[in-house]
């Protein structure tokens, strides 16, 4: 079945520090791929995504590049702020089987960043 | 309504009791997905909606757990018999049509005591 790995956090970085924060995938053909944020005491909410192969999502100064040779989709931001302190989460959508379009979640990596 | 609208936003129960869980979904969206957050599990399926039939319940961790939505729009999640495990955050989500962004609302953190 589909799954998603994600680095294990808890990540903590100084502020202006550069940022990868690493995502596997194992899907059937050609997944959608997501990177959602959920910020302390917030909802999840998509931050940024990525439909095909060598695609480049990018949002905030975040981007992540759509692997399909080495299934990943690694979250990287140059120079992170304080703001950007919340836990991300790498998703995968893949081509319906039927009518099923279930979005499959990583387990989250918490960064925090230091002034 | 302007988000994904989950209620009610804490619930404490007693096991062995039930407990309702609703989700408005944003209207207009066709698909809605419900998840739930443990600490230390990330987001884990549950059911996904696709108007008012589920082509997947897949994720229901039990018989205890079941999920209904009427009209192509609001969603009740409930679970009978709660026991401590049910505790977490129960998230839900909606979009417009199965290939687009995914809204979620803010959860209901369950706590069963």
């Amino acid at each position: 079945g589909d799954s998603v790995t994600q680095m294990e956090g808890p990540v903590t970085l100084s502020e202006e520090a550069f940022l990868t924060i690493n995502c596997t995938y194992t899907a059937t053909g050609y997944p959608s791929l997501f990177w959602y944020v959920q910020y302390p005491g917030e909802g999840l909410q998509l931050l940024l995504k990525a439909t095909k192969a060598d695609d480049k999502g990018s949002n905030k100064g975040f981007e992540a590049t759509y692997r399909k040779e080495t299934t990943s989709f690694h979250l990287e931001k140059g120079s992170v702020q304080v703001s950007d302190s919340a836990v991300y989460f790498c998703a995968l959508r893949s081509p319906p089987r039927g009518s099923n379009y279930k979005l499959t979640f990583g387990k989250g990596t918490l960064l925090t960043v230091n002034p | 309504g302007a988000g994904v609208s989950q209620s009610p936003s804490n619930k404490v129960t007693e096991k062995g009791k039930d407990v309702e869980l609703r989700c408005d979904p944003i209207s207009g969206h066709t698909a809605l997905y419900w998840y739930r957050q443990s600490l230390g599990q990330g987001l884990e399926f549950l059911i996904y909606f696709q108007g008012n039939s589920a082509p997947d319940k897949s994720g229901l961790p039990s018989d205890r757990f079941s999920a209904e939505r009427t009209g192509g729009s609001v969603s009740t999640l409930t679970i009978q018999r709660t026991q401590q495990e049910d505790s977490a955050v129960y998230l839900c989500a909606s979009s417009f049509f199965e290939q687009t962004e995914a809204f979620f609302g803010q959860g209901t953190r369950l706590t069963v005591v």
